[in-house]
């Protein structure tokens, strides 16, 4: 069975750092791109960041480049967000999401940005 | 950036009726487009890709429909567990952008 597991969720302040990851199984992790999503309290789906297979490339929404920062660890099948600089409007659920045409999404995890 | 638009944003339907849901691209994303279903307090679970592809275990009364920038999904006999936000989203070209969501409620 396909499962992703997010981690690393919590509350931090303005300005902050979290850092974020996602425990793969039941898949070749390897073999596919990895993706972050959001969505605030109330609200839509954001795509956050994307990785390829081999971490090599990434993407990023406008509204978090130059701040979050993707990547993988391929041999413990993990992925990551490390999350720099947070701001109120960060405050969201983060999920993690294997590509392919057919997505797979985890269950998510909380992160609250406030003083 | 694909702009991805929902309509309606509400749909009200009887069970056991038939619910179509419409998303419209901005641009073409060729048939690279997913429909998901989210209800309160879950992470989306995806329903259709490829615009007209059934994910594992979706059963047959939902359909996909369209290519280009013009897109459905539909519901036939609506059943209690149907009732929740519907997402388009499209993966033609980054960053993958989705609809605002449409409200299916019960009638």
């Amino acid at each position: 069975e396909v499962q992703l597991v997010e981690s690393g969720g919590g509350l931090v302040q303005p300005g902050g750092s979290l850092r974020l990851s996602c425990a793969a199984s039941g898949f070749i992790f390897s073999k596919y791109y990895m993706h972050w999503v959001r969505q605030a309290p109330g609200e839509g789906l954001v795509w956050v960041s994307l990785i390829s297979e081999d971490g090599r490339n990434t993407g990023y929404a406008d509204s978090v480049r130059g701040r979050f920062a993707v990547s993988r660890d391929n041999a413990r099948n993990t992925l990551h967000l490390q999350m720099n600089s947070l701001r109120a409007e960060d405050t969201a659920v983060y999920f993690c999401v294997r590509g392919g045409d057919d997505f797979i999404w985890g269950q998510g995890t909380m992160v609250t940005v406030s003083s | 950036e694909i702009v991805m638009t929902q309509s309606p944003a509400t749909l009200s339907v009887s069970p056991g009726e038939r619910a179509t849901l419409s998303c419209r691209a901005s641009q073409s994303v060729s048939s690279k487009l997913a429909w998901y279903r989210q209800k309160p307090g879950q992470a989306p679970r995806l329903f259709i890709y490829g615009a007209s592809t059934r994910a594992t275990g979706i059963p047959a009364r939902f359909s996909g429909s369209g290519s280009g920038t013009e897109f459905s999904l539909t519901i036939s006999s609506l059943q209690s567990e149907d009732f929740a936000v519907y997402y388009c989203q499209q993966y033609n070209g980054w960053p993958y952008t989705f609809g605002q969501g449409t409200k299916l409620e019960i009638k």
